[in-house]
C-alpha cells in the first residue's frame, strides 16, 4: 500500500495566518491526491481533488499544489470556521489510502 | 442537493454480523459508484470498499475480505454493506461516500454521509 504522511501532525494558528500542511506519499502518485477538511463530530468535506483542482463550493482562500511526492495545502487566510482536522488521500494506488491528519487548532 | 444517510449501526458481540444501509438522494445514484469508509474513535480515515455503478465491480480494503459485502439497489437508491464476523478491531463511524466520476471510479469521494457507529464488544 501506498502511505502518506502529513506534517506538522499539528498546528496551532491564529485567525488571518496564512497556513501550510504537506502530505508526503511512499511512491509517486502523479497528481492524484485529494484534501479533506473535517469537523469534530462531522464527515469529511472534499476540498480539492487532483492535487490543486478546487472542489465547487470550496473558499478560494484553499489551494493545493504538488506531483509526484510531495504535497502541500494551503489556506492563505485562516477562518474561524477553518479550525478542524485535514487528511490527503491518494488514489494513485489500490487501496486508496489517507494521511493520518493535520490538527489545526486556534493559538 | 445531494444526501446520504446511513442507517444500521449498534452495539454486537464479536463474531456476529449487522448491516448497514446508505439511502441516498439528490443524484443519479444509478451511474454513480459509493464507497463505505470507516473512521476508528479518534483515529484517522480507512476506506472499505467499492461498488461501481452497475454492480460489477466490488472491491475491498485487505482487513475485510471475505467478512464484508457491498451491494446497491438502484431501484430503492440504496448502498448496503453486510459485515460478517465482527471482530473489535471493526468498532468505528462508517460512512457512505458517493464518488466523483460519472460511470467510472475515480476513488474520489465527493459527498459523504453523517456517518452510523458500529461498536463491537462482549
Amino acid at each position: 500500500d501506498i502511505q502518506l504522511s502529513q506534517s506538522p501532525s499539528f498546528l496551532s494558528a491564529s485567525v488571518g495566518d496564512r497556513v501550510t500542511i504537506t502530505c508526503r506519499a511512499s511512491q509517486g502518485i502523479s497528481s492524484s491526491l485529494a484534501w479533506y477538511q473535517q469537523k469534530p463530530g462531522k464527515a469529511p468535506k472534499l476540498l480539492i481533488y487532483a492535487a490543486s483542482t478546487l472542489q465547487s463550493g470550496v473558499p478560494s482562500r484553499f489551494s493545493g499544489s504538488g506531483s509526484g511526492t510531495e504535497f502541500t495545502l494551503t489556506i492563505s487566510s485562516l477562518q474561524p470556521e477553518d479550525f478542524a482536522t485535514f487528511y490527503c488521500q491518494q488514489l494513485d494506488g489500490f487501496p486508496p489510502t489517507f494521511g493520518p491528519g493535520t490538527k489545526v487548532d486556534i493559538k | 442537493q445531494v444526501q446520504l444517510v446511513e442507517s444500521g449501526g449498534g452495539v454486537v458481540q464479536p463474531g456476529r454480523s449487522l448491516r448497514l444501509s446508505c439511502a441516498a438522494s439528490g443524484f443519479a445514484f444509478s451511474s454513480y459508484g459509493m464507497h463505505w469508509v470507516r473512521q476508528a474513535p479518534g483515529k484517522g480515515l480507512e476506506w472499505v470498499a467499492l461498488i461501481s455503478f452497475d454492480e460489477i465491480s466490488k472491491n475491498y480494503t485487505d482487513s475485510v475480505k471475505g467478512r464484508f459485502t457491498i451491494s446497491r439497489d438502484n431501484s430503492k437508491n440504496t448502498v448496503y454493506l453486510q459485515m460478517n464476523s465482527l471482530r473489535a478491531e471493526d468498532t468505528a463511524v462508517y460512512y457512505c461516500a458517493k464518488d466523483m466520476k460519472w460511470l467510472l471510479n475515480n476513488y474520489y469521494f465527493e459527498y459523504w454521509g453523517q456517518g452510523t457507529l458500529v461498536t463491537v464488544s462482549s
